[in-house]
């Protein structure tokens, strides 16, 4: 299976400034067809995760442009900028161009 | 619009089977295929299983042995099986969609938490 590494854990923000998570593969996750299914999501406390960005930058219905992905091969990142309070919880990465599916470890976003 | 949510047991004895519902709406499982996810409390996501559109399954190979996922697509629902349950499966369960083979997961149920205790 595909092991995907998320970095950091954890991620003290400070309101209205910026976040960069990282998200690390264990192999390419360009599939044959040319596509690469990276996705990233967030975990509000008490809530089911949520898709932000799929197959690498393409931001999901309703999500503010202030999130932003980017990335090829084995390496990705999920920037947020002038953070809010809505967009604390817990971030993961998931890979589906290898199958089985799997995700990264997360990490948490928080008020420093 | 599109839902998923999530049925069954909060409470299951060791060694028993879990039995879970996935009851959809907005969407055909003929359409959409239909994973399931857990999460231990205060842990990440691990992938579980899928049924497919054409409704063939695939199972996590560390749950084989042990999990069956169905659906009856007249009730708009899929079910998951999981036997000789133990307390390494106590977790919050979702269901979530997705539209094709690599498609990400867009909506997920709410989550149902399952508790394996005597």
């Amino acid at each position: 299976d595909v092991v995907m590494t998320q970095t950091p854990v954890s991620l003290p923000v400070s309101l209205g400034g910026q976040a960069s998570i990282s998200c690390r593969s264990s192999q390419s996750l360009v599939h044959s067809n040319g596509n690469t299914y990276l996705h990233w999501y967030l975990q509000k406390p008490g809530q089911s995760p949520q898709l932000l960005i799929y197959r690498v930058s393409n931001r999901f219905s309703g999500v503010p442009d202030r999130f932003s992905g980017s990335g090829s091969g084995t390496d990705f990142t999920l920037k947020i900028s002038r953070v809010e309070p809505e967009d604390l919880g817990d971030y993961y990465c998931l890979q589906s161009t290898h199958f089985p599916p799997t995700f990264g470890s997360g990490t948490k976003l928080e008020i420093k | 619009q599109v839902q998923l949510k999530e049925s069954g047991p909060g409470l299951v004895q060791p060694s028993q089977t879990l039995s879970l519902t996935c009851t959809v709406s907005g969407f055909s499982l003929t359409s959409y295929n239909v994973h399931w996810v857990r999460q231990p409390t205060g842990k990440g996501l691990e992938w579980m299983g899928v049924i497919w559109t054409g409704g063939s399954t695939d199972y996590n190979s560390a749950l084989k042995s042990r999990l069956s996922i169905s659906r009856d697509t007249s009730k708009s629902q899929v079910f998951l099986k999981m036997n000789s349950l133990q307390t390494e499966d106590i977790a919050t369960y979702y269901c979530a969609r997705n539209y094709y083979y690599s498609a990400p997961f867009d909506y997920w149920g709410q989550g149902v938490m399952v508790t394996v205790s005597s």
